[in-house]
């Protein structure tokens, strides 16, 4: 089965630019999605189709994706981003989730 | 507003069955399809399966770690999407979350508060 592999934590200042991907055999074939879940909270929707932002979602989040590497992109990283974080495609039907990444503020 | 309200999570035994419930509202149920996702303690989001819409016949898909053990079901009439879990394992203690995907986005849109399942003896 299709895997998506995120590295498990991402560290970013304040104001800095914050990159976080998510690998997979056939993440450039696929529409990825990207959710934010923060401590104690449920996750929120950020990015779909690779690199749609939902209404409500700042700009400062973006997202793109080539070959087998997806990325959500925070451009001037706040504190209030700090979460983790979870790409997600569907394969044959079935919704797979990458293991996800924390990010520190 | 677009809510999704689960409940039914308890404590049960390993071996035992539990049905959980979510009620919603804000949004066009019936033409929704709806998920369930789950998240073990301190652990990443494990989709769980769906129950399509009724243009799609309610049509639903299980994850293999699940399938023969649970039955996704839903009541148009109620704005409600039911699990209900047999043969309950300790590794099915979980946060589990009902989702609405509303199909335009390919994405699981809004999510609910989650409720607590705990198999343990």
């Amino acid at each position: 089965s299709q895997e998506l592999t995120q590295p498990p934590s991402v560290s970013v200042s304040p104001g800095q630019t914050a990159s976080m991907t998510c690998f997979g055999d056939k993440v450039g074939n696929k529409y990825i999605s990207w959710y934010q879940q923060r401590p104690g909270q449920s996750p929120v929707l950020v990015i779909y189709k690779d690199n749609q932002r939902p209404s409500g979602i700042p700009e400062r989040f973006s997202g793109s994706s080539s070959g087998n590497t997806a990325t959500l992109t925070i451009s001037g990283a706040q504190a209030m981003d700090e979460a983790d974080y979870y790409c997600q495609m569907w394969d044959s039907s079935a919704a797979v989730f990458g293991g996800g990444t924390k990010l520190t503020v | 507003e677009v809510q999704l309200v689960e409940s039914g999570g308890n404590l049960v035994q390993p071996g035992g069955t539990l049905r959980l419930s979510c009620a919603t509202s804000g949004f066009p149920f019936s033409d929704h399809y709806m998920d369930w996702v789950r998240q073990a303690p301190g652990k990443g989001l494990e989709w769980v399966g769906r129950s399509r819409n009724k243009r799609n016949n309610y049509t639903p898909e299980y994850a293999a770690s699940v399938r023969g053990r649970v039955i996704i079901s839903r009541d148009d009439s109620k704005r409600s999407l039911y699990l209900e879990m047999n043969s309950l394992k300790t590794e099915d203690t979980a946060v589990y979350y009902c989702v609405s995907a509303s199909g335009g986005t390919l994405a699981f849109d809004v999510w609910g508060q989650g409720t607590v399942v705990v198999v343990s003896s």
